[in-house]
């Protein structure tokens, strides 16, 4: 079945050092999301990428698709501790006709 | 309005018990979904409804029985649960089936 990676499993950080978590998946996906879960919360959306190759920024974060649309990665520039959490993939595979979620990576930033 | 509503947000209940945990949004979305989480775990999708229709089960022990009374409700009826269910479950509803999801809080369950 479909299987979806992410790594790191863990990144921990100083703040103001930048923060990358890899997702990579064993099928090509229809799409990629990308939530974030504060500790003790519920994942919230932050985006989805549909393109090939497609590069998106929100502020401080960049998101891209790869070429191949098997793999995607999340950049954050300059943590800060508001940035504290465990941030997942989520990837559409329409001939599976479902979504699965990496394994997420959790990040922690020292002040 | 853009929140998914869930109760009770723990619930704590015996082997025997029979319970239901409740998902309520006003967004109009189409598909609704039951997750459920485990500690430090991805969530794990059980469930998908489109269209008020079940069409997705991920292999669910019949102790879960899902249910959509409308566009705006989904239930998940409880019943001989194991001590190996308490996890966090998670209602989430999107526009059409996964486009942007929104998540509720969750229902913390414990099953002793």
């Amino acid at each position: 079945g479909q299987q979806v990676m992410q790594i790191p499993q863990y990144q921990h950080v100083q703040e103001g050092e930048d923060f990358t978590t890899y997702c990579n998946s064993s099928t090509t996906l229809s799409n990629i999301q990308w939530y974030k879960q504060r500790p003790g919360g519920h994942p919230v959306f932050l985006i989805q990428l549909v393109k090939s190759g497609e590069v998106k920024k929100q502020k401080r974060l960049t998101f891209q698709f790869g070429e191949a649309k098997k793999n995607s990665s999340l950049h954050i520039t300059a943590t800060q501790t508001t940035d504290v959490g465990t941030y997942f993939c989520a990837g559409l595979n329409t001939n599976a006709g479902k979504s699965t979620f990496g394994d997420g990576t959790t990040l922690t930033v020292k002040p | 309005d853009t929140e998914v509503t869930q109760t009770p947000k723990h619930l704590v209940m015996g082997m025997t018990n029979k319970k239901s945990l409740k998902c309520e949004q006003h967004m109009g979305h189409r598909a609704m979904y039951w997750y459920k989480q485990k500690a430090k775990k991805p969530p794990e999708l059980m469930f998908v409804y489109s269209y008020e229709k079940l069409s997705i089960n991920e292999s669910v022990p019949s102790r879960f029985s899902p249910e959509c009374p409308n566009s705006s409700l989904l239930n998940l009826h409880l019943h001989a649960l194991q001590p190996e269910d308490s996890a966090l479950y998670l209602c989430a509803s999107s526009q059409a089936g996964y486009t942007e999801a929104f998540f509720g809080q969750g229902t913390r369950l414990t099953v002793v």
